[in-house]
């Protein structure tokens, strides 16, 4: 399968502990994404990295959060002292960004999304 | 800011009939819009995508959609629903290019 791969598929923990989710993008895609979708709602993006660099990140990324991509592949996403609001399903995704001339890197607009990874706190 | 609104949380069809799942777009230039689809347990597939090409948009799986400015809407329809598209499905739209704006989804039942 060359597809997005995350993992834990699903972590279950207690309030006050740490977690990591790992992603693996497709191979050639230089953009990597972190959204978090909760039950009823659409995704929400966290952040996003272009190669190694991290590009933007929301302002629901608190500061309990961290995501990094060492060498432009994969990614992990950390999760300190988890609360229980923190309970959601994590995706990755990734993408071919292209670069526009002056109007610097442009996403070529479809994103392949991995399967999440599903946190509970306890 | 960029934002979509999904009118229809929940969309219930018989097998066989029209789906009309509908949405309109927020954006304060020209947007470019996208479908996607959640089968549960499994990952976000793009249903097709508007890129200020021809307004009517095809995807896979005989949906369509049709991008219309003066009602900023990008209504997704698909001409006879079968069982196997029972699904949530997002409506987005892209900000900057860089990354994706969801709307909260709506979920389509399709009754046999």
């Amino acid at each position: 399968d060359t597809g997005v791969s995350q993992n834990p598929r699903h972590k279950i923990t207690k309030r006050g502990q740490n977690v990591t989710f790992r992603c693996d993008p497709i191979s050639e895609h230089n953009r990597l994404y972190w959204y978090r979708q909760t039950l009823g709602q659409g995704p929400e993006f966290l952040t996003y990295f272009q190669n190694e660099a991290q590009l933007e990140k929301s302002r629901l990324l608190s500061d309990r959060f961290s995501a990094e991509r060492p060498k432009g592949s994969f990614s992990t996403l950390e999760i300190q002292r988890t609360e229980q609001g923190d309970s959601a399903m994590y995706l990755c995704a990734s993408s071919l960004g292209s670069t526009g001339g002056l109007a610097g890197v442009q996403n070529t607009g479809e994103l392949f999304f991995g399967e999440g990874s599903r946190l509970t706190v306890l | 800011a960029q934002s979509v609104t999904q009118l229809d949380s929940h969309v219930s069809v018989s097998e066989g009939t029209p789906v009309l799942l509908r949405c309109n777009y927020s954006s304060s230039y020209s947007p470019s819009l996208f479908w996607y689809v959640q089968h549960p347990n499994k990952g976000l597939q793009l249903l097709l995508k508007y890129t200020s090409a021809a307004t009517l948009v095809k995807g896979i799986n005989g949906f369509e959609a049709e991008f219309k400015k003066s009602e900023t809407s990008f209504h997704l329809t698909k001409p006879s629903a079968h069982m196997s598209d029972a699904a949530e499905y997002f409506c987005v739209v892209s900000v900057y290019g860089n990354k994706l704006v969801f709307g909260a989804g709506t979920i389509l039942r399709v009754k046999s």
